[in-house]
């Protein structure tokens, strides 16, 4: 079945420094690939989605180019901030507009300043 | 926009109880609610799918009888852990999505309700 599989954490980083998450999956057919946010207390939130092959998500200065050739869709940021702490959640949802998302195990990101 | 409220935001209960976990799309009309179950340093693991007014849609290996989801409106559904047990307990999350024109409707989700069975 379809699977994603994310980069184990934690993932401690200074302000301003560079940030990769990597992500990659497999799946049948075309997936829609997305990265979620979870704040601490809240909800998960859509931060990015690609839906096709070669297709840049961006949000916020985090960018995720989905990639077929590699299976991947890595999110970068060029300079995080204290506000960017929290945990990053890699997932895709099948092809044909299936709702049903598949979801990494999240990336815990902590910024210090 | 778009807020999914959860209720309770925590539990703690004796095993062989029931209980009960609302969640509640708060200015939106969700034709379709999630519910996940997530375990420690695991993924999210989609439980069921329900659609207003009709029976959940369970996914492979969850049992119906012992997660009972009621989606009696389009702001309400309800995930119902009968007799549960220390292994029942985790992190229960929902999402909801209202119907639209576009391919992938995006899903909103509930902050949580961990369940802890003493």
């Amino acid at each position: 079945g379809d699977s994603v599989t994310q980069m184990e954490g934690p993932v401690t980083l200074s302000e301003e420094a560079f940030l990769t998450i990597n992500c990659t999956y497999t799946a049948t057919g075309y997936p829609s690939l997305f990265w979620y946010v979870q704040y601490p207390g809240e909800g998960l939130q859509l931060l990015l989605k690609a839906t096709k092959a070669d297709d840049k998500g961006s949000n916020k200065g985090f960018e995720a180019t989905y990639r077929k050739e590699t299976t991947s869709f890595h999110l970068e940021k060029g300079s995080v901030q204290v506000s960017d702490s929290a945990v990053y959640f890699c997932a895709l949802s099948g092809q044909g507009g299936s709702e049903k998302l598949v979801f990494g195990k999240g990336t815990k990101l902590t910024v210090n300043p | 926009g778009a807020v999914v409220s959860q209720h309770p935001s925590r539990v703690i209960c004796k095993s062989g109880t029931s209980v009960k976990i609302e969640c509640r799309s708060l200015d939106f009309q969700a034709t379709t609610m999630f519910w996940y179950r997530q375990f420690p340093k695991q993924s999210l693991m989609l439980m069921a799918t329900s659609n207003e007014g009709s029976k959940a849609t369970y996914e492979q290996g969850v049992e119906k009888d012992k997660f009972l989801i009621n989606h009696a409106s389009l702001t309400l559904s309800t995930l119902t852990v009968t007799s549960a047990h220390p292994e029942d307990s985790s992190f229960y999350i929902c999402s909801a999505t209202t119907s639209g024109a576009e391919a992938y409707n995006e899903q909103f989700f509930g902050p949580g309700t961990r369940l802890t069975v003493l």
